[in-house]
């Protein structure tokens, strides 16, 4: 069975600082998908990533950076000098092949209040 | 570059009063479309997806039903709603051959 597990249901940390939300993943798939998403106060979900299992390169992108390891089906997100628009809820979510139904398993959510 | 808009934002129903949710897609032919359900402080809930036009798959049975009367049109619909049908709805989209999906940004319904 597919699962995604966010400990982590809500972390606050002061402007500046960096933040390590985590999420912890099971399938018997192997090939599959692991996206982050950024929920805003606002509602609209947010696309940030997709990852495929076969590339476990770490990516970068401004201030936001993912750390695969499929040794600990982990997909980590850290934020780094953290400021208070990073405020939202943050979803991690795996899929199967892209010739499954393209459905999406979720995680829980983590809530990230960064304080000014 | 392709756009998903949905409405109303935010609506107030009665108990027993019909629903009528509508979303559209611009920019792209032939996507997966997917309304989900987000209870207030609760995640993600898969309430139905169209790989077509009229092909509809429901995720979870319940007072809700949904439509595609056109390729990049998806309504979701109630003939008589109920308290737990609050919460926030949220379209969706995903091109035929990907599957990432992309969300608008969402109707607030609350059932009074």
């Amino acid at each position: 069975a597919q699962k995604v597990t966010q400990a982590q249901t809500e972390i606050s940390v002061v402007e500046k600082e960096d933040v390590t939300l985590d999420c912890v993943y099971e399938t018997r798939d192997t090939t599959y998908y692991l996206f982050w998403y950024k929920q805003p106060p606002s509602g609209e979900l947010v696309f940030l990533i997709r990852r495929n299992s076969f590339d476990e390169q770490n990516e970068i992108s401004g201030r936001y950076s993912w750390n695969f390891q499929k040794s600990t089906s982990s997909f980590n997100f850290t934020i780094t000098a953290s400021q208070v628009v990073d405020s939202a809820v943050y979803f991690c979510a795996l899929s199967g092949p892209m010739d499954s139904n393209y459905q999406l398993i979720w995680g829980a959510g983590t809530k990230l209040i960064i304080k000014p | 570059s392709q756009t998903i808009h949905q409405w109303p934002a935010t609506l107030v129903q009665p108990v027993g009063s019909p629903l009528s949710l509508e979303c559209t897609v611009e920019g792209t032919s032939n996507p997966n479309l997917y309304w989900y359900r987000q209870a207030a402080g609760r995640g993600l809930q898969l309430l139905f997806y169209s790989v077509g036009i009229g092909q509809i798959s429901s995720e979870v049975p319940q007072n809700l039903s949904a439509s595609r009367p056109q390729d990049r049109q998806f309504i979701l619909s109630s003939k008589k709603l109920l308290l737990s049908d609050s919460g926030f709805y949220l379209c969706a989209w995903s091109r035929r051959s990907g599957n990432t999906i992309y969300f608008g940004e969402g109707s607030w319904l609350t059932v009074v």
